[in-house]
């Protein structure tokens, strides 16, 4: 199983700030089959970005994905008051699995 | 637009069994691989299972193997999940979720499972 560890566990920023969010790979991953999802209180998860590096449908701009192999990292530009929320990245290999979340807080 | 609709959650004892349901409409159910993903109170996110377009490929997370089975009805749109044997680390909220190459993008709203005595 390929376990992915999310830092940090949470993040305290005020709006207009940048976010930088990190996933830790227990082995290289494929790019093509990493993923960040977005859940707000009380809501579904959403996909945020897909192959790594491309944003869902929907998603703004200020949202973006890098990294290979064992590293990958979600950044936000500047902070709306509706980024703030938990983020996950997941694999989605032949096991899926998933982080166990990053806390974006308002500072 | 895509909706996927849960049903079949609820309180059951420990040892006990009960069949989630998830409605699916808006898209091509019949060539999409789906999943059941699961949320603890106050946890993450944790994949339970998986089955692809023919119900060729199930593939079921550790934590649930031997004791859960999903299945899917592509003529009626509708996925399963059967769960046994279950324990109070099953109570979660379950999400029916479809799966495509992008990665999970499409979430139901989730069925909450309880399991205590």
């Amino acid at each position: 199983e390929i376990v992915l560890t999310q830092s940090p566990g949470t993040l305290s920023l005020s709006p207009g700030e940048r976010a930088t969010l990190s996933c830790r790979a227990s082995q290289s991953v494929g790019r093509t089959y990493v993923a960040w999802y977005l859940q707000r209180p009380g809501q579904s998860p959403r996909l945020l970005i897909y192959g790594a590096s491309n944003r869902a449908t929907g998603i703004p701009d200020r949202f973006s994905g890098s990294g290979s192999g064992t590293d990958f990292t979600l950044t936000i530009s500047s902070l709306e008051p509706e980024d703030f929320a938990v983020y996950y990245c997941q694999q989605f290999g032949s096991s899926p699995t998933f982080g166990q979340g990053t806390k974006l807080e308002i500072k | 637009e895509v909706q996927l609709v849960e049903s079949g959650g609820g309180l059951v004892r420990p040892g006990g069994s009960l069949r989630l349901s998830c409605a699916a409409s808006g898209f091509n159910f019949s060539i999409s691989s789906m999943n059941w993903v699961r949320q603890a109170p106050g946890k993450g996110l944790e994949w339970v299972s998986s089955i692809s377009s023919r119900s060729t490929y199930l593939n079921y997370a550790d934590s649930v193997k031997g004791r859960f089975t999903i299945s899917r009805d592509n003529a009626e749109n509708s996925l399963y999940l059967l769960m046994n044997s279950l324990s109070a680390e099953d109570t979660a909220v379950y999400y029916c979720v479809r799966d495509t190459w992008r990665g999970f993008d499409s979430w139901g709203q989730g069925a909450l499972v309880s399991v205590s005595s």
